[in-house]
C-alpha cells in the first residue's frame, strides 16, 4: 500500500533535548511538508521541500530543522531552541509542480515536553 | 497570499439532521479547493476536491460541496449526518502566490453530532 508513515506516534522529550521526527513516503512524490497543530487550531507550516536536497522555511520555522537527502524521507528535528514544542506534528506529501496539489497526510506524531 | 475563513469553529447537530460547514477564501483567481477530515489523534484525510468542471463536487461518506466563484465560497454539506461524522473539518485552497505546490488551510470546524 502506498502512503506516508510517521514515527513514533507518541514522543516525550525533556527540556533542552533535540528530538527527530521521522516521515517516510512511498508515493513517489516530489514535494513534502511539515505542519504543526495545536489544540483547537489549524495547521501551521513549518518547512517544505519541493525536491531532493532543497527545502524552504514555512511560517513557523524557528527552532526546527529539516533535511531532504532522499526523495522518500523528510525528517524534522525539534531543537532546544523551540520554546514551546508540545504539539501534534503532521507530515504531508504531494506530486509537486503545477496542477492538482492535493496533499496526502501521515498519521501524525504527538510530541510532549516533560 | 490566499486566506481561508471557516466561519464556524464548532457546529453541533443532531444525528440524521442536515449540516453545512462554511468556507470562504480570499482570491478570485483560478483556484483548486479541498475539504479534509481529521478524526481525533489522526492525520487529515481528503473528503473531496474541486479542480475544474462541475461546481458540485461529491466526495466520500456522503459529503458534497459546491464551488461558487462569485461568492468565493466552497461550502461542505451532508443531508443526514451520523455519529461517526464527529470530527474536525478543514477547508484548503491552492495558493499560487507562494512558491511550490502550496495549500492554505482554514482554521477548522469541529462537527459534533449528538444522538
Amino acid at each position: 500500500d502506498g502512503g506516508i508513515t510517521q514515527s513514533p506516534k507518541y514522543l516525550f522529550r525533556k527540556e533542552g533535548q533535540n528530538v527527530t521526527l521521522s516521515c517516510e513516503q512511498n508515493l513517489n512524490h516530489d514535494a513534502m511538508y511539515w505542519y504543526r497543530q495545536d489544540p483547537g487550531q489549524g495547521l501551521r507550516l513549518i518547512y517544505y521541500s519541493q525536491i531532493v536536497n532543497d527545502f524552504q522555511k514555512g511560517d513557523i520555522a524557528e527552532g526546527y530543522s529539516v533535511s531532504r537527502e532522499k526523495k522518500e524521507s523528510f525528517p524534522l528535528t525539534v531543537t532546544s531552541a523551540q520554546k514551546n514544542p508540545t504539539a501534534f506534528y503532521l507530515c504531508a506529501s504531494s506530486i509537486g509542480g503545477p496542477g492538482d496539489n492535493e496533499q496526502f497526510f501521515g498519521p501524525g506524531t504527538r510530541l510532549t515536553v516533560l | 497570499a490566499q486566506s481561508v475563513t471557516q466561519l464556524d469553529s464548532q457546529v453541533p447537530v443532531f444525528e440524521e439532521a442536515p449540516v453545512e460547514l462554511r468556507c470562504n477564501y480570499s482570491s478570485s483567481v483560478s483556484v483548486y479547493l479541498f475539504w479534509y477530515v481529521q478524526y481525533p489523534n489522526q492525520g487529515l484525510q481528503l473528503l473531496l476536491k474541486y479542480l475544474s468542471g462541475s461546481t458540485l463536487v461529491k466526495g466520500i461518506n456522503g459529503f458534497e460541496a459546491e464551488f461558487n466563484k462569485s461568492q468565493t465560497s466552497f461550502h461542505l454539506r451532508k443531508p443526514s449526518v451520523h455519529i461517526s461524522d464527529t470530527a474536525e473539518y478543514f477547508c484548503a485552497v491552492s495558493d499560487w502566490s507562494r512558491a511550490g505546490n502550496m495549500l492554505t488551510f482554514g482554521g477548522g470546524t469541529r462537527l459534533m453530532v449528538k444522538p
